[in-house]
């Protein structure tokens, strides 16, 4: 089974400056790759994902992330961070192996801070 | 376009009763999923379903039973409720395996 890190559980930033949200995962076999936000008393919402092809994948509301298969890991970017974007990100894998299932992170907090 | 629809919102029962948690979707999607989320850790599998009258089990099932007789359809059954299911719930669906899961608001339970 797979098991998925998120390193860092909350990330304080001052708004107008980059942020970088870490995930790595555990196995090398073939993975989808995907990252959530969850906003207070909601569900989650994808914010972008990777299944093939280029390895920097974009996302809404401007973020970015890059998978990096030797380091298994598919870290999420945003170069300028607005107060908006204070809420709780998920990565989540999906072995090719293993369709039914996702595994998801323990999340990290992003609180911007003016 | 309701996407997942989940009912209740809110619920708070006594040790040992029991009750079931609805997950709608519209969707027309194969797969249905149901998480728990505690804090600080994440969201775990319960049960997952990829299409009508096929369920299995996920990385947390004790205590729990799921049933899916149609495709829009995925209750969550508790049947002794335990203080240790307090936690907030979410159901999911998704096409297929490789496409990202639409969630709902969730169920928030407390157990007293």
């Amino acid at each position: 089974a797979q098991s998925v890190t998120q390193l860092d559980s909350q990330v304080p930033v001052f708004e107008e400056a980059p942020v970088e949200l870490r995930c790595n995962y555990s196995s090398s076999v073939s993975v989808y790759l995907f990252w959530y936000v969850q906003y207070p008393n909601q569900g989650l919402q994808l914010l972008l994902k990777y299944l093939s092809g280029s390895t920097l994948v974009k996302g809404i509301n401007g973020f970015e992330a890059e998978f990096n298969k030797s380091q298994t890991s598919f870290h999420l970017r945003k170069p300028s961070v607005h107060i908006s974007d204070t809420a709780e990100y998920f990565c989540a894998v999906s072995d090719r192996d293993n369709f039914n299932k996702f595994y998801f992170g323990s999340g990290t907090k992003l609180n911007v801070k003016p | 376009n309701a996407g997942v629809t989940q009912t209740p919102k809110f619920r708070i029962l006594k040790i040992g009763q029991s009750m079931t948690l609805q997950c709608t979707q519209d969707m027309n999607h194969n797969y249905m999923y149901w998480y728990r989320q505690d804090p600080g850790m994440g969201l775990k599998l319960i049960y997952y379903s990829v299409g009508a009258g096929i369920t299995d089990k996920g990385e947390v099932p004790n205590g729990y039973n799921v049933s899916r007789s149609t495709t829009e359809d995925f209750p969550l059954r508790l049947e002794l409720a335990a203080p240790s299911q307090t936690s907030v719930y979410f159901c999911a669906s998704s096409w297929n395996s490789n496409q990202p899961q639409h969630f709902g608001d969730g169920t928030r339970l407390s157990i007293l």
